[in-house]
């Protein structure tokens, strides 16, 4: 069946403008996760979204990252003003009981 | 505070050798815990999942992994590897107290000798 995607799958921008990351997870799954992948911190939590509950916002890294689930299903992650340390994958996964399925990421490179 | 612990950053074993991967969490209760692998330029694949019952645990592809409470671990472990098994290894602990979010180990890169 099909897995969690994502969009694009490589970005690369320049520092100061904004870019938005698409996650499409799994039909039926409620909950959504975003997670970083970087060298220098490894895969760190940064918002987590279930059902119609406030998001849990608290891996967020500063103000200029935001995110949004619009109607259960498709998230979107925007990073605004963006910094060369924003460089990193961008990883969404969704949840079914206590098991998360994850995309392929978003490859993000700030020049 | 929670955290995972793979005290391994890198491990070479010759193809057809025994592997073990080492995993220790700080958790206050009993944790999920999870084994994922990821492929260059690919997302995390689950492998298998702990979360009551048995301490040996199966998973695809081969791995079991065993669950210590005594020892805080979550070791994986395969029999034989193969070229193919030639990754990237994280070992996660959720908390469904907090939602669901995973903490993940630093990751163990697995290469395979021919």
């Amino acid at each position: 069946g099909a897995g969690v995607s994502q969009s694009p799958s490589n970005k690369v921008t320049e520092k100061g403008k904004d870019v938005e990351l698409r996650c499409d997870p799994i039909s039926g799954h409620t909950a959504l996760y975003w997670y970083r992948q970087s060298l220098g911190q490894g895969l760190e939590f940064l918002i987590y979204f279930q059902g119609n509950s406030a998001p849990d916002k608290s891996g967020l890294p500063s103000d200029r990252f935001s995110a949004e689930r619009t109607g259960g299903s498709v998230s979107t992650l925007t990073i605004q003003r963006t910094q060369q340390e924003d460089s990193a994958v961008y990883l969404c996964a969704s949840r079914y009981f206590e098991t998360q399925y994850f995309g392929p990421g978003t490859r993000l490179l700030v020049l | 505070a929670q955290s995972v612990t793979q005290p391994d950053i890198h491990i070479t074993v010759s193809e057809g050798a025994s592997l073990e991967l080492r995993c220790n969490y700080s958790y206050g209760a009993t944790p999920y815990l999870f084994w994922y692998v990821q492929s260059p330029g690919q997302g995390l694949q689950l492998l298998l999942k702990y979360f009551s019952g048995d301490t040996l645990v199966q998973g695809i592809k081969g791995f079991e992994a065993e669950f210590k409470r005594s020892q805080s671990s979550f070791n994986l472990r395969k029999p034989s590897v193969h070229w193919s098994d030639a990754a990237e290894y994280f070992c996660a602990v959720g908390n469904y107290n907090q939602g669901g979010k995973l903490i993940f180990g630093q990751g163990t890169e697995l290469s395979v000798k021919p």
